[in-house]
């Protein structure tokens, strides 16, 4: 089955740049969706389709997606960004979702 | 605005059968879109368990769709969950969610904490 890979923590001062990484085969080929959940919430959508924003969600949130890599950027930093962050595709080889194994970042 | 909200037993017995609804408000069922289901075991990541058209069609996560149902009733704009012969590891989060085409959950459920205990 389809294996998205993500670093378990990010570390990133405020005021600066974390980027949250998903690996996987050939990604670059679907179309990936990143979520944040913060403690004792359901998950919020913060990109869909690689590099798209819902309404609502801050210019600061930015996706990327290319070869076997996709990346979620969040510029700027503030303490409200300290969240678990997900990635997720639609396995077509399979017809099911994959999530990723999730990002915890910690703003400093 | 579209709102969903879980519902169902908090507590199942080992073996029996986990149920949850999900009604949705703000949005018609039959008007589009897919509608899934997505736990969380207690300090781990998200899982998808399966999602269905408002038409019927439903695609499982390979890995559950054995014990999995899901169901939609647009009459009373709700859809269903049933995963059947549960064990303490399906004791989790479960969520309710809306999908796009391309299957992303734009509007989620609070979430309801299903334990699975004697």
């Amino acid at each position: 089955s389809y294996v998205l890979t993500q670093p378990p923590s990010v570390s990133v001062a405020p005021g600066q740049t974390a980027r949250i990484t998903c690996g996987g085969n050939n990604i670059g080929s679907k179309s990936v969706h990143w979520y944040q959940q913060k403690p004792g919430q359901a998950p919020v959508l913060v990109v869909y389709d690689d590099s798209d924003r819902p309404s609502g969600i801050p210019e600061r949130f930015s996706g990327s997606n290319s070869g076997n890599t996709a990346t979620l950027t969040i510029s700027r930093v503030e303490a409200g960004d300290e969240a678990d962050y997900y990635c997720q595709v639609w396995d077509s080889s399979s017809d099911h979702q994959v999530f990723g194994t999730g990002t915890k970042v910690t703003v400093l | 605005q579209v709102q969903l909200q879980e519902s169902g037993p908090g507590l199942v017995k080992p073996s029996e059968t986990l149920s949850l609804t999900c009604a949705v408000s703000g949005y018609s069922i039959s008007s589009g879109y897919y509608w899934g289901w997505i736990r969380q075991p207690p300090g781990k990541g998200l899982e998808w368990i399966g999602s269905i058209y408002h038409s019927g069609s439903t695609y499982y996560n390979p890995s559950l769709k054995s014990r999995v149902t899901i169901s939609v009733d647009t009459s009373k704009n709700q859809f269903s969950l049933k995963l059947s012969s549960v064990t303490a590891a399906d004791t989790a989060v479960y969520y309710c969610a809306r999908q796009s085409g391309s299957y992303y959950s734009d509007y989620w459920g609070q979430g309801t904490l299903v334990t699975v205990s004697s």
